[in-house]
Parts: C-alpha cells; structure tokens; sequence
C-alpha cells in the first residue's frame, strides 16, 4: 500500500528565505508526482507536475525535484514571501491506478 | 477558461440524510475523480468516472455513489449520513490523452459538508 508523508508538518520562516518541503513514498511505482497548494478552507492549486521520467520541474520561484528510485521528492521555494503562506500537498499517481495518493501536507507560514 | 466549479459551497445536513454534490469539470476535460478531505488530512480518493463509468473505487462503502452525464459533469451522492461524513469534498478533472504520466488532476474549491 502506497504511503506518502511530508516532513515537516508546519515550518515557520522570516520572508526572503529559501526553504525546502520534503516528500517520501514507499513505493516507486508511480506515474507522476503533482505538488499543490491549498489556502484554509479551499481547494487545491497545482503548482509542479513531474512525471516519472523526469528529475525536475521548474516554475517561477519553485524548483520540485523527483528521485523515483529513493522515492522522494522536495519542493524548492526561493525568496519566500508572506504570500506563499499555505499548506503545501505533494500527492503521487500511483502505478496501474487513477488515484491520486497524498500527503497530510505541511504548513507553510512566512512572517513578514 | 473556466476551472473546475463544484456546487453547493458549504452544506449542513443531518445523521441519516442524503447529499449530493455537483461538479463541472474543465473545460476540455473529460474525467472526474471525487475525494473526501477530513480536517488535518490528505483527500482521500473516493472513485473516478470516465465515459460515464466508474473506472476506479477507492476504499469508501457503497452509501458513495456517483454518476457522470454526457456533458462530463458528476454528481457524488452520499446515502444515510453519519457524522464521519463531515469533510471537505473536493472534485478534479483531468484530460485523458493515453498516456498516465501526462495525466494531471485540477481540482475545484470543494464543498463542505457538516453533518449534525
């Protein structure tokens, strides 16, 4: 059974840093790996998909790396600000199946 | 372009009721997946309609039940509620083109749902 856990639960920074979010699955047969965001009470925002072929993705001030066979993946934020403040989700496509597997997230809070 | 929309926004229902939530996939789209989000946790994938059949269960007990009409739009109906049912329901919708790696999920604003 496919298990995914991000560590930390919550992280609390000072605006202008760089920060990483760490994700882990047990099992590396998967499809892709999609990180998200989602604000109190909302829904989810994708932000990187990364398919299993790929090492890394990039937008903006998001770098999300992928290592299918140590079955991790970190979500890279440079220059935080207070704005990025949510709880950041990273789920996995889990192989022979339409599911999407998550995380319970980690939240995410920049001070200004 | 319109994302996914779910309706109602929020729901307030009692133990024993039934529910059903609507959502419109988007545009282009033409697979809906429904998961249920307990406060504090990860969704958890409740089933996915494709052609208007269920392609896929996850661990939820028959009370779930969903449809999807022609036009790719879902309903999820929830039978007999307990108080367990209280979460947020959040629908996705992808684009099948044949390929797994490629398939990337979009999900709505959700529907909360308080059963009293």
């Amino acid at each position: 059974k496919q298990e995914v856990t991000q560590i930390p639960a919550a992280l609390s920074v000072p605006e202008g840093e760089n920060l990483v979010l760490n994700c882990s699955f047990t099992d590396s047969a998967i499809y892709n790996l999609q990180w998200f965001r989602q604000d109190p009470g909302k829904g989810l925002t994708s932000l990187l998909l990364i398919q299993s072929s790929q090492r890394e993705q990039t937008s903006g001030r998001l770098n999300a790396s992928l290592d299918k066979s140590s079955g991790r993946s970190t979500l890279y934020i440079a220059a935080s600000q207070p704005g990025d403040s949510a709880t950041y989700l990273c789920a996995v496509l889990q192989g022979g199946s339409e599911k999407l597997v998550f995380g319970k997230g980690t939240k995410l809070t920049v001070n200004p | 372009d319109a994302g996914v929309t779910q309706s109602p926004t929020h729901l307030i229902k009692t133990r024993g009721q039934q529910v059903t939530l609507r959502c419109s996939p988007k545009s282009g789209h033409d697979t809906v997946s429904w998961y249920q989000q307990a406060l504090g946790q990860g969704p958890q994938f409740i089933f996915q309609y494709y052609e208007e059949e269920e392609r896929q269960r996850g661990n939820f007990p028959d009370r779930f039940s969903g449809h999807q009409f022609p036009n790719y739009s879902s309903e999820l109906n929830v039978n007999a509620l307990l108080l367990g049912d209280s979460a947020l329901y959040l629908c996705a919708s992808s684009l099948w083109v044949g390929i797994a790696e490629y398939n990337e999920q979009f999900f709505g604003p959700g529907t909360r749902l308080t059963v009293l």
